[in-house]
């Protein structure tokens, strides 16, 4: 069975800071790997996702993520953050036999 | 195009009693996946369901059961509700069934069991 864990339950920058969240899973075999975004009072939405190829995978709003295989890892990567980031993070794992896996989730904050 | 609908969107119930949501899929959308969102918990995988059959079923106890309609709604139900039963109920449509199809969530259900 595979399974999703995320390092920082609550992560809290200044705007213009660096971000990077950690996402690391275990699974045997091949995965397709997501990050979703759920910004207060929204729906949880894609933010990007990782199924083959350039392992560097750039999403909406300026963020990206890195597939780093022998890791076992896709940390979520933003250079600099804005206050309209705030919103909780979720790492998720597929499988094509359909089963996701997501991780706790990471609630990041940005101050003005 | 419409998105992921579910019905009720908050619900309270009593211990003991069982509850069923709803969940419309976007048009055209085959899968419908069902989680449970708790806070610090993240999100549980429920079950997907796929042309009307159960395809993956996460572990949760068999008071937790589901089904897809002809036309891909699908609905969930709960019964003899406990107290921890409490959550977000979240419910994603896809076009496809596997994780390689993008899923679309909707604005889920939030039950309150007393």
């Amino acid at each position: 069975a595979q399974s999703v864990s995320q390092h920082n339950h609550h992560v809290i920058l200044s705007e213009a800071a660096s971000l990077e969240l950690g996402c690391n899973y275990s699974y045997g075999g091949t995965v397709n790997l997501f990050w979703y975004v759920q910004y207060p009072g929204q729906h949880l939405q894609l933010l990007l996702k990782y199924f083959s190829g350039d392992p560097l995978v750039k999403g909406i709003k300026g963020f990206e993520a890195e597939f780093i295989k022998s890791k076992f890892s896709f940390n979520l990567r933003k250079p600099s953050v804005q206050w309209s980031d705030t919103a909780e993070y979720f790492c998720a794992v597929g499988t094509n036999a359909g089963k996701s896996t997501f991780g706790d989730g990471t609630t990041l904050t940005v101050k003005p | 195009k419409a998105g992921v609908t579910q019905t009720p969107r908050y619900l309270i119930k009593t211990r003991g009693q069982q509850v069923t949501l709803s969940c419309s899929p976007i048009s055209g959308h085959r899968s419908v996946s069902w989680y449970q969102q708790t806070p610090g918990q993240g999100l549980q995988f429920l079950f997907e369901y796929f042309s009307e059959t159960q395809r993956n079923k996460g572990n949760f106890p068999g008071r937790f059961s589901g089904r897809q309609f002809s036309n891909s709604r699908s609905e969930m139900n709960v019964s003899t509700l406990e107290l921890g039963d409490s959550a977000l109920y979240l419910c994603a449509s896809s076009l496809g069934r596997g994780s390689s199809y993008e899923q679309y969530f909707g604005p889920g259900t939030r039950l309150t069991v007393t």
